[in-house]
């Protein structure tokens, strides 16, 4: 069993819909979450970070961690075509030795205009 | 600008022939990674560094060596490439207060 558990899609949408990603973990020492972002030919990049159970906010995108369920997901609202990437879930027990970041195998989505 | 820039960005190179992913970074950071991104496996630490002249194996290291000689750089060798190394390679350095990693754009490497 890995790890991280993510469903790689591909998942296609309209604009505007509201888009929900998920990620499912097995190691309960994981302690901080983050999804990146990925385009074509490019690197990842971070777009949420959190470190607690619960909710956390920014623009148009929401993170939701669920410790005692080791789940944790991402929402888009009001979805763009700007919004069409790879999306990977990661976590980490912490940020002192090895730093070592665990990535779901990401999610592809594409926002139909 | 902040960045992690990776050299050679499109590579085809046949079995045994050495060859050499360059890495630089211009943000100081200490710790460096290597991964390497294959369908369904999504990305794998090959090496780490927490800092010059400090390395360590991550999950899939076989068939990779890394040195670390200045902060800045962070190369990975292919001694011997064999065709299951095949892959899109990413450099990232790592921000230590907040976890946050920078990756390079990739280097698409094909091994015949």
């Amino acid at each position: 069993q890995k790890e991280v558990e993510q469903d790689p899609g591909p998942l296609s949408v309209p604009e505007g819909a509201i888009v929900s990603l998920n990620c499912t973990y097995s190691n309960s020492a994981f302690q901080y979450f983050m999804w990146y972002r990925q385009y074509s030919r490019k690197g990842p990049e971070l777009l949420m970070y959190t470190y607690s159970s619960g909710n956390k906010e920014d623009g148009r995108f929401t993170a939701q961690v669920d410790k005692s369920s080791k789940y944790i997901s991402l929402f888009i609202r009001d979805s763009q075509p700007s919004d069409s990437a790879t999306y990977l879930c990661a976590m980490t027990s912490g940020f002192q030795g090895a730093q070592k970041l665990v990535f779901g195998q990401g999610t592809r989505l594409t926002i139909n205009p | 600008e902040a960045q992690v820039t990776q050299n050679p960005r499109y590579l085809i190179t046949v079995t045994g022939k050495k060859l050499t992913v360059t890495c630089s970074q211009n943000m100081n950071h200490e710790y460096m990674s290597w991964y390497r991104q294959d369908p369904g496996l999504g990305l794998r630490q090959i090496y780490y560094s927490m800092n010059v002249e400090v390395t360590d194996k991550g999950d899939v290291p076989e068939g990779y060596k890394v040195s670390r000689k200045e902060k800045r750089n962070f190369p990975l060798i292919l001694e011997s490439p064999s065709p299951n190394q095949t892959s899109l390679y990413f450099c990232a350095t790592h921000k230590t207060r907040t976890g946050e990693l920078f990756f390079g754009e990739g280097s698409r490497l094909t091994v015949l």
